[in-house]
């Protein structure tokens, strides 16, 4: 079972369309990151929510922490083709990162 | 944001081999390092976490005496894959963690790994 959901796991769009991607779990995490990963290449970190329904925005990219912090999303506006790659969501669980199944981003132009 | 560099970035070995496979934080101390392992197009696995001067805690299903970890110093953890074989093919990320659990993991850009 895995502790923290994503979905969807693949998302296809066009340039200019807006999509939301979602972690959600049963669990209380301390915190919550995104990260960006490209293939052959290791993950790169976008944001870290820690407060219960905390909104942070990075550009076209709004990020949201549950109030209770078990879930949160990543919405991205106006997509554009170098947003496409494989967006991983991790809650803190103690020592350890505990990350989503991941969710593939295609945008095309 | 700080680095952390993982060497090499590729490495294809005969099955039998070992490889060792290092990571490195280059502008902090690493009191923690962390290995993960990724199948194409799925998540990060975490294999073990290692601790400076300590034994590694490894996941549980992930064999220690397969994959040798050890963390010398607070710049560098290596991980060995001891006699490896075509089902250890994989992509091998690390992290390391500057200071307690609130700090955040910097990932490495990855090792991967074919045995042929």
């Amino acid at each position: 079972t895995q502790l923290l959901e994503q979905s969807p796991q693949f998302l296809s769009i066009q340039e200019g369309e807006n999509l939301t991607v979602y972690c959600n779990s049963s669990s209380v995490f301390s915190s919550l990151q995104w990260y960006r990963q490209e293939p052959g290449e290791g993950p790169v970190l976008l944001v870290t929510v820690v407060t219960g329904g905390e909104v942070k925005k990075l550009k076209r990219l709004t990020f949201q922490f549950g109030d209770a912090r078990k879930d949160s999303s990543l919405h991205i506006t106006a997509a554009q083709p170098g947003d496409t790659g494989l967006y991983l969501c991790a809650g803190a669980r103690g020592n350890k990162l505990v990350f989503g199944a991941g969710t593939i981003l295609r945008v095309k132009s | 944001g700080a680095v952390v560099s993982q060497h090499p970035s590729w490495v294809i070995c005969k099955s039998g081999t070992s490889v060792k496979i290092e990571c490195r934080s280059l502008d902090f101390q690493a009191t923690t390092m962390f290995w993960y392992r990724q199948f194409p197009k799925q998540s990060l696995m975490l294999m073990a976490t290692s601790n400076e001067g300590s034994k590694a805690t490894y996941e549980q299903g992930v064999e220690k005496d397969k994959f040798l970890i050890n963390h010398a110093s607070l710049t560098l953890s290596t991980l060995t894959v001891t006699s490896a074989h075509p089902e250890d093919s994989s992509f091998y990320i690390c992290s390391a963690r500057e200071g307690g659990l609130a700090g955040e993991q910097f990932f490495g850009p990855g090792t991967r790994l074919t045995v042929l």
